[in-house]
This record gives structure tokens, C-alpha cells and sequence, in this order.
């Protein structure tokens, strides 16, 4: 059964350092997400992404974050300085289509900032 | 924006009983019920979902109930077994600019006895 996986697992960095997270979402689908979660809170959503553009961002989502998809295969997120309060656990997901369909998670990139 | 929540934050029961957890949500154009299970280490995986238009969907000995009345959504799992034992999402999702952002519960943590 098709599977978006994540890599790395677990990803230390100090702070002010930029990190990026990688993820290659289920070959056919077409709407991409990111999510993270902090320890012992709720999954938050912070962006989709579709067509190579960004449909929808929050408002954890500032100037220090950004998405790629660089190639056919990969989708990243960028945290260009990272911060202590970034540490959390960080879920890629995907969907075939948008609004009507479902997301499948990865299993997760846990970020520690130091 | 949309908001979720989600209780009991804890349910234990004993092997073969049922298990009900219950979210409610703010926005009633909300329109995507999915719930979620992440056991220790692991992405969310989606277990089943329901659609406004539907007020009731099963699937084996999971269980899905909507009230768009009163804005709450039910997950129901009958013969609990130990592999049932995990963290248990609801999530919702409205018309947005994309309209494909899941807001999330705060979780439940199910035990099961044997």
C-alpha cells in the first residue's frame, strides 16, 4: 500500500540554524501538507500546497518557513533560523485532490532545537 | 477560523467493551469529519471519516456519528482489543481559501484492558 514517508526521523540543530525536512507524498496525489505537532498539543495545521504554489497557509506559517517541491517526487519545508518553540514533531500529508478527499500523514520528523 | 474539541482526554475499558469519543466544532459550514489513530512513534492514520451529507458510517467495529444540528461528531468502537490502545484524533474540516485545512481535537488517549 502506497505510504508518504518523511526523513529524516529525528533532526537536532541549534538555534538560529535553518533545517530542512523532507517528504515524498503517495505518487498520484496532488495537494500537499504540512503539519506539526508539539509535544502533548494538538496536530496544527501550517500549509498546502498545490500546483507549485502555496493555497493555504496559517498563521504559524511566517517569513521563516517556506515549501519546495523541488523535483517530481519530493516536498520540503525550510525553517530558515530555527527557534527553541520550533521543536515539535512535524508531519508531512497528502491527499489526491483537495477539498473532498482524504490526507494520509507520514510518519513525522521530530525537530529538536537546542 | 474553525475550532475542535475533543473529549475525554483519557478512556480506559476492559477488553470487549465499547469505547465513544465525542468532539464538537464551531464552524457549521464544516463539511469533513475524519478520525485519526497515532500509536506511540507513528504518523496519524486515517480510520474512517464521514461527510455532512451522511449522519451515520460504519466500518467493521468502528463507527462514525454527525450531528450537524448540534455540531458534534462521535467515534464509537465496539469489542475493544489491546491493539485498539492508541491516541484517537478527531478533525474538521470547512470551506476555506483552499478549503482543505483539518483543525484538529486535542486527542484521547484509549486504553484497553485485557
Amino acid at each position: 500500500e502506497p505510504e508518504v514517508t518523511q526523513t529524516p526521523s529525528h533532526q537536532v540543530t541549534q538555534m538560529g540554524q535553518e533545517v530542512i525536512l523532507r517528504c515524498v507524498p503517495i505518487s498520484n496525489h496532488l495537494y500537499f501538507y504540512w503539519y506539526r505537532q508539539i509535544l502533548g498539543q494538538k496536530v496544527e495545521f501550517l500549509v498546502s500546497f498545490y500546483n507549485n504554489e502555496i493555497s493555504e497557509k496559517s498563521e504559524i506559517f511566517d517569513d521563516q518557513f517556506s515549501v519546495e517541491r523541488p523535483d517530481g517526487s519530493n516536498f520540503t519545508l525550510k525553517i530558515r533560523s530555527t527557534k527553541l518553540e520550533d521543536s515539535a514533531m512535524y508531519f508531512c500529508a497528502s491527499s489526491i485532490a483537495g477539498a473532498s478527499y482524504e490526507q494520509y500523514f507520514g510518519p513525522g520528523t521530530r525537530l529538536t532545537v537546542t | 477560523g474553525e475550532n475542535v474539541e475533543q473529549h475525554p482526554s483519557t478512556l480506559s475499558v476492559q477488553e470487549g467493551d465499547s469505547a465513544v469519543i465525542k468532539c464538537t466544532y464551531s464552524d457549521s459550514a464544516s463539511n469533513y469529519f475524519p478520525w485519526y489513530k497515532q500509536e506511540l512513534g507513528k504518523g496519524p492514520q486515517l480510520i474512517i471519516d464521514i461527510r455532512s451529507n451522511v449522519g451515520e458510517k460504519k466500518d467493521q467495529r468502528i463507527a462514525v456519528t454527525l450531528n450537524k444540528t448540534a455540531k458534534h461528531f462521535s467515534l464509537h468502537i465496539t469489542e475493544t482489543q489491546p491493539e485498539d490502545s492508541a491516541v484517537y484524533f478527531c478533525a474538521a474540516r470547512s470551506p476555506g481559501s483552499s478549503g482543505s485545512r483539518l483543525t484538529f481535537g486535542e486527542g484521547t488517549q484509549l486504553t484497553v484492558n485485557p
